[in-house]
């Protein structure tokens, strides 16, 4: 079941905020998240276990909320460089035998 | 440490035809997944090969085929291509199944006419 996120599109000024959601309609193990820049590969973030822990990478950091099904992407202060399309994977299970699916990304655009 | 690597970079081919792409993984890792990236539908997951064996399968047609050698490197193949096969064929590879962080290489673009 592919992940819903939230929202679509954000237009950001430097130095502002924002918050991405990715909400499943099933039980989560794990959370994954990655960015593609324009014409390039998707990038790793970060990986979110099932247990609600809250991850930080620079000023990019995310929740997981096992109870409410989804995670949330927070951008502080942001660059020009977090310009790209923020995908969400998730797993339901830890067996290891389901596959990451993928949202269909928020496109995230840093203005000056 | 050389990244993942997929060839050919892009790919031009008559809807009927079949076409293999082709994904080397980061030494080491034996994991590796294919996804199909089109415009407004994010990551679609393919499949994922673990040591040599298919592990999970996207909701694909069986004309969507893959296989994973005993060097980790890994091909897929699609037949009877159709005009909506058009996409960037992303491989991804990581040192354990997909719970682990992947890195993916650049894509194959692959244009159907």
């Amino acid at each position: 079941q592919q992940p819903v996120q939230s929202p679509q599109a954000v237009i950001l000024r430097e130095g502002e905020d924002a918050v991405i959601n990715c909400s499943s309609s099933k039980a989560l193990y794990s959370v994954h998240w990655y960015r593609q820049k324009h014409g390039e590969a998707p990038v790793f973030l970060m990986i979110l276990l099932k247990g609600g822990e809250q991850k930080g990478h620079d000023k990019i950091s995310a929740s997981f909320n096992e109870k409410k099904q989804q995670s949330s992407l927070y951008l502080t202060a942001s660059q020009l460089s977090y310009s790209g399309t923020y995908f969400c994977g998730t797993e339901n299970s830890a067996a290891g035998n389901t596959p990451l699916v993928f949202g269909k990304g928020t496109r995230l655009s840093v203005i000056a | 440490k050389a990244g993942v690597t997929q060839t050919p970079r892009y790919l031009i081919k008559t809807r009927g035809q079949q076409v293999t792409l082709s994904c080397s993984p980061i030494s080491g890792h034996r994991s590796v997944s294919w996804y199909q990236q089109t415009p407004g539908q994010g990551l679609q997951f393919l499949f994922e090969y673990f040591s040599e064996t298919q592990r999970n399968k996207g909701n694909f047609p069986g004309r969507f085929s893959g296989r994973q050698f005993s060097n980790s490197r890994s091909e897929m193949n699609v037949s009877t291509l159709e005009l909506g096969d058009s996409a960037l064929y992303l491989c991804a590879s990581s040192s354990g199944p997909t719970s682990f962080e992947q890195y993916f290489g650049p894509g194959t673009r692959l244009t159907v006419t």
